[in-house]
Parts: structure tokens; sequence; C-alpha cells
């Protein structure tokens, strides 16, 4: 069974950083390309950045570029993403999600949430 | 970057009827279109990828359709369980993007 589990999240202060993990289990890891896409409370879904299976492929939303890094570490069946520079607008339940050939996300993480506020 | 707009932003159905949600591209997205459903503290799920190609495990009841900057998605016969939010989402030059929702309630 695919299961996509993030953690990491939590309550940081304007300007601070955290950085959020997703395990995987139940599939190849190292051969699936990943994202991360969050939803702010009440809100839409907003696609934050991909990486591609071999680590070779990164790819940012514009608001989101210069502030968080995607990485992976396919030995580890793990996903990441370092939040910098964090802003209130960034509050929000960020998930992994697994790319079916870069045309859309086929399992995803329960979530997890990241509330900045001082 | 490519805007998608969802319509309705809400609609109103009771079970057993037709549901019909559209998705408009800002600019053409070829087929590269996929539908998402998520309901309240839930991850959303895929229910439609490549503008007309049902996810595994969806039932025949949903259904997707066009091509370009046109899309929608047809529930045949609403289940109880449909009501929920609809995403549409689109990869275009290596970025995706999500619409802003229709949210499917009951009459």
């Amino acid at each position: 069974e695919v299961q996509l589990v993030e953690s990491g999240g939590g309550l940081v202060q304007p300007g601070g950083s955290l950085r959020l993990s997703c395990a995987a289990s139940g599939f190849t890891f190292s051969s699936y390309s990943m994202n991360w896409v969050r939803q702010a409370p009440g809100k839409g879904l907003e696609w934050v950045s991909y990486i591609s299976s071999s680590n070779s492929i990164i790819y940012y939303a514009d608001s989101m570029k210069g502030r968080f890094t995607i990485s992976r570490d396919n030995a580890k069946n793990s996903l990441f993403l370092q939040l910098n520079s964090l802003r209130a607008e960034d509050t929000a339940v960020y998930y992994c999600a697994r790319d079916i050939g870069e045309v859309a996300f086929d399992y995803w993480g329960q979530g997890t949430l990241v509330t900045v506020s001082s | 970057e490519i805007v998608l707009t969802q319509s309705p932003a809400t609609l109103s159905l009771s079970p057993g009827e037709r549901a019909t949600l559209s998705c408009r591209a800002s600019q053409s997205v070829s087929n590269f279109l996929a539908w998402y459903q998520q309901k309240p503290g839930q991850a959303p799920r895929l229910l439609i990828y490549d503008a007309s190609n049902r996810a595994t495990g969806i039932p025949a009841r949903f259904s997707g359709s066009g091509s370009g900057t046109d899309f929608t998605l047809t529930i045949s016969s609403l289940e109880p369980e449909d009501f929920a939010v609809y995403y549409c989402q689109q990869r275009s030059n290596w970025l995706y993007s999500f619409g802003q929702g229709t949210k499917l309630e009951m009459k």
C-alpha cells in the first residue's frame, strides 16, 4: 500500500525556518517525481514545488522561489521541504504528493500544518 | 503563468442529478489537465488525468472531457458521497497550477 507521511510542521515566528519531511513507503520511491502542495486554512490548493526522481530537475512556484528548497533522499525514501524567511501568508497545510508522468498527483499524504505567527 | 478559472463557484444539486463542472485555462494546456475531489479534513483524491482518463478505482459516473482551454468534469448521477470540493489542475512548462475550486453542495 502506498503511504506518504508528512512531519515537521508546527508554530514558527515570522522570519523563522522549518524543515518538512515526507516518508514514503509501499512503492519504489526512486522511480517517481514528487511534489509539495499547500492549502491555507479555508482556501484552495496551491502547488509549491516539484523534484524529479533523480534529483536533477527542480521547479518552484514563483512566490516560493528563493525561500523554499525541495530535496530528496532516495536511499531513505524521503522527501524534504526547507522553509525559510517564513511569513504569515505561508500558514497552511503542506502536502507531499506523488507525481504520475508529470501530469497529475495520484497519492497524497495527510498533510502537516505550518503556522507562522508571533 | 497559466490561470485556471473554475465555474460555478458553488453548485447545488440533489442526489441522482447530473453535475457539470467547468474549468477554463488562460491559454492552451493541451490535454494536461487533471481533476481532484477534496472532502473536509482530507487530502485531495485524483479523479481524472490527461483530461479524460479515470484514475484507478474511480467510479464510471465520473468523466472528463475537453482539450486546449476548455474542460468539463461530469458526474452522471450524484451519490451522497460526491458532495465535496472539486479542483482542476494543469501542467505547463514544468509548472503546475490549480483552479480555485467548485463546491458541490447538496440541495
